[in-house]
């Protein structure tokens, strides 16, 4: 079974401080891990992939094998970083279960 | 742009009818498409499998007589709510994968809000 873990339901940071988004998994094989963002009203949009060690609008994500971990990262948060942020992880069947999704509000 | 079309964004039906959600894939065709459910300020659960020109896979736990899927052709999957009761009202969306072999992100259509009086 894949299961995600966000424990975080909300999160609360003032505008350019550093924010963690913190997601933990478990899956018994290779997992791919996505993060996706939802703003107000609107779909969910692909942030980001870890196998594409890429970072979008300033946010990282590393993935941690060893403490199964992809934690979502940015030194410099922006009001228009406010969203609810989903960790997913996709298996070898191409399924992508979703963690319970943290709700990032960056106040000015 | 959107890859994945969604309609209608907003349904009222009574109790007991039936409702009909389409997901469309744009300029790609999706063997595969997924429907999530997402009750409010919840995260997304996977309701099916949607596959084209097969029986779709259902999650434990979701109801397939209740929530009908057919996948008629590589760009098309429909969701039917039969019976619609008011706990089935809720945010419905679809997804597909635009490289079935995995390499590029899911995506999502806009999602069908579903509400049962």
């Amino acid at each position: 079974a894949q299961r995600v873990t966000q424990p975080e339901k909300l999160l609360s940071v003032f505008k350019g401080a550093p924010v963690e988004l913190k997601c933990n998994y478990s899956y018994s094989g290779s997992p791919e891990l996505f993060w996706y963002v939802q703003h107000s009203r609107q779909r969910l949009q692909l942030l980001l992939r870890h196998i594409s060690r890429e970072s979008i609008k300033g946010f990282t994500a590393d993935l941690n094998k060893g403490e199964t971990s992809f934690h979502l990262k940015k030194p410099f948060a922006q009001e228009e970083d406010s969203a609810m942020y989903y960790c997913a992880l996709r298996g070898s069947n191409y399924k992508l279960t979703f963690g319970k999704g943290t709700l990032l509000t960056v106040n000015p | 742009g959107a890859v994945v079309s969604q309609h209608p964004s907003r349904v009222i039906c009574k109790s007991g009818t039936s409702v009909k959600i389409e997901c469309r894939s744009l300029d790609f065709q999706a063997t595969t498409m997924f429907w999530y459910r997402q009750f409010p300020k919840q995260s997304l659960m996977l309701m099916a499998t949607s596959n084209e020109g097969s029986k779709a896979t259902y999650e434990q736990g979701v109801e397939k007589d209740k929530f009908l899927i057919n996948h008629a052709s590589l760009t098309l999957s429909t969701l039917t709510v039969t019976s619609a009761h008011p706990e089935d009202s809720s945010f419905y969306i679809c997804s597909a994968w635009t490289d079935p072999a995995g390499n590029s992100p899911l995506h999502f259509g806009n999602g069908t809000r579903l509400t049962v009086t």
